[in-house]
């Protein structure tokens, strides 16, 4: 089945600790996205890509990184410099043109302890 | 800022009731909406979509209603059932052109037994 397969889907990190979260997808999709939902809160844009080895920041794109060195893959890094990273995450992608349906993953919950 | 966003953060229904979400946009040339669901821990999903050369859409217990006068669509839920229980989001896929998803803030609705 085609998808979108994010993991792991809890994730625990602690203070100053790099962690980087998984995003494959095998739809043939171009475009792929990294979206941060807080309770309560709507989907917020970190980083997106709209082919490979490109990307560009979103709106908070301050503390995290991305890579797009595959069509499929797309990974997020939370770095240390993120000062408030406990959050949802979610992963999607569309097609070419991106004026069509967005497929989400099933996110990972990131937890700073 | 945001293009999109609904009128309510909580919709608390009856089962068997219907259920009325509102989302308000700002760009007068966005042509094509989404609404998604999103259910507890999981990722947003696909429900109905809509283009402005059409002022409704009709699926399984599910419409969707566009006024482009006034910016504004609605989605409306028929017999509403515990399972519809999740948070709702209209999205414009293009965002006025970027082709970048775009949500807003999300309903959240509650259905009660």
């Amino acid at each position: 089945d085609g998808g979108i397969t994010q993991s792991p889907k809890y994730l625990f990190r602690k203070e100053g600790q790099n962690v980087t979260l998984s995003c494959e997808q095998n739809l043939n999709h171009d475009a792929m996205y990294w979206y941060r939902q807080d309770p309560g809160q709507g989907l917020r844009l970190i980083y997106y890509s709209q082919i490979v080895n490109d990307f560009q920041k979103g709106d908070i794109a301050e503390g995290y990184s991305v890579s797009r060195e595959k069509k499929e893959s797309f990974p997020l890094t939370v770095t240390s410099a993120q000062k408030n990273p406990t959050a949802f995450y979610l992963c999607a992608s569309t097609s070419t043109g991106g004026n069509t349906e967005a497929f989400f993953g099933q996110g990972t919950r990131l937890t700073v302890v | 800022g945001e293009s999109v966003g609904l009128h309510l953060p909580t919709l608390s229904v009856q089962e068997g009731d219907n259920s009325i979400i509102n989302c308000a946009y700002s760009n007068s040339a966005s042509d094509y909406f989404i609404w998604y669901k999103q259910e507890s821990g999981k990722g947003p999903q696909f429900i109905i979509d809509i283009r402005s050369n059409m002022d409704k859409r009709q699926g399984q217990r599910v419409t969707v209603l566009l006024n482009k006068t006034v910016k504004h669509l609605s989605l409306q839920i028929a017999a509403t059932q515990p399972g519809d229980s999740a948070v709702y989001f209209c999205a414009d896929p293009a965002s006025g052109g970027s082709y970048i998803p775009t949500f807003g803030r999300g309903t959240s609705l509650i259905v009660h037994p």
